[in-house]
């Protein structure tokens, strides 16, 4: 079982929508939740990191997180054209990294 | 801020010669790690250093590949010899001192290595 599970998508919403990506995780210990953003040909840059139960909102993103079923969410609102890439949840488990295999996300004009 | 700093941008090579990939951390990061992204397989680490000593290794595919750090801002990552299933885009990733949480990884450009 991989560390991190994540549906590859593609995942189409248009544009002015919520879009809603999600990720599991395997092991309980894990601490703390990133999810980046990665365009094509370009390095994940960070989008949001959330530690504590809950959501965590900055800007059109949410981050939620629930431990106890070991679910990690990214919500965009009001989805844009320029958000079309692949968002990749990160788990940490003793200061190793843990990535999906991203889901990519298409936004129609 | 320079971000993380990765040569080359592009690396093409053939089969059986040495690569070498080089990283510059954030200053004042003290965590360096080294990952390697693949259609097939995602992002895979392969290995990470905390304070220029190596702590975990163990996504190092083969004894090819080699990973020093001589200094907190200086990392190599050397693939001898390489091989076409090294071809990949190789990242370097650095992150700010742990407390409770871990801080989040701030990724270079990445350089990507095909081997003909």
């Amino acid at each position: 079982q991989k560390e991190v599970e994540q549906n590859s998508g593609p995942l189409s919403v248009p544009e002015g929508a919520i879009a809603s990506l999600n990720c599991t995780y395997s092991d309980r210990g894990s601490q703390s939740f990133f999810w980046y953003r990665q365009y094509s040909g370009k390095s994940p840059e960070l989008i949001m990191f959330i530690y504590s139960n809950g959501d965590k909102e900055d800007g059109r993103f949410t981050a939620q997180l629930n431990k106890a079923s070991q679910y990690v969410s990214l919500l965009i609102r009001d989805s844009q054209p320029s958000d079309s890439a692949t968002y990749l949840c990160a788990v940490d488990n003793f200061n190793k990294f843990y990535f999906g295999s991203g889901t990519k996300l298409n936004v129609k004009p | 801020d320079a971000g993380v700093i990765q040569s080359p941008r592009h690396e093409v090579t053939e089969m059986g010669q040495e690569v070498t990939l080089r990283c510059k951390p954030i200053s004042g990061h003290d965590y360096l790690f080294w990952y390697r992204q693949t259609m097939m397989r995602g992002l895979e680490l392969l290995i990470y250093f905390n304070n220029n000593v190596p702590i975990d290794d163990s996504g190092m595919p083969e004894d090819r590949f080699s990973a020093k750090m001589p200094n907190a801002s200086f990392s190599t990552l050397k693939i001898q010899p390489s091989e076409p299933r090294d071809s990949a885009v190789y990242f370097c990733a650095s992150s700010g001192p742990v407390g409770l949480y871990n801080s989040p990884l701030h990724f270079g450009n990445g350089t990507r290595l095909t081997v003909t």
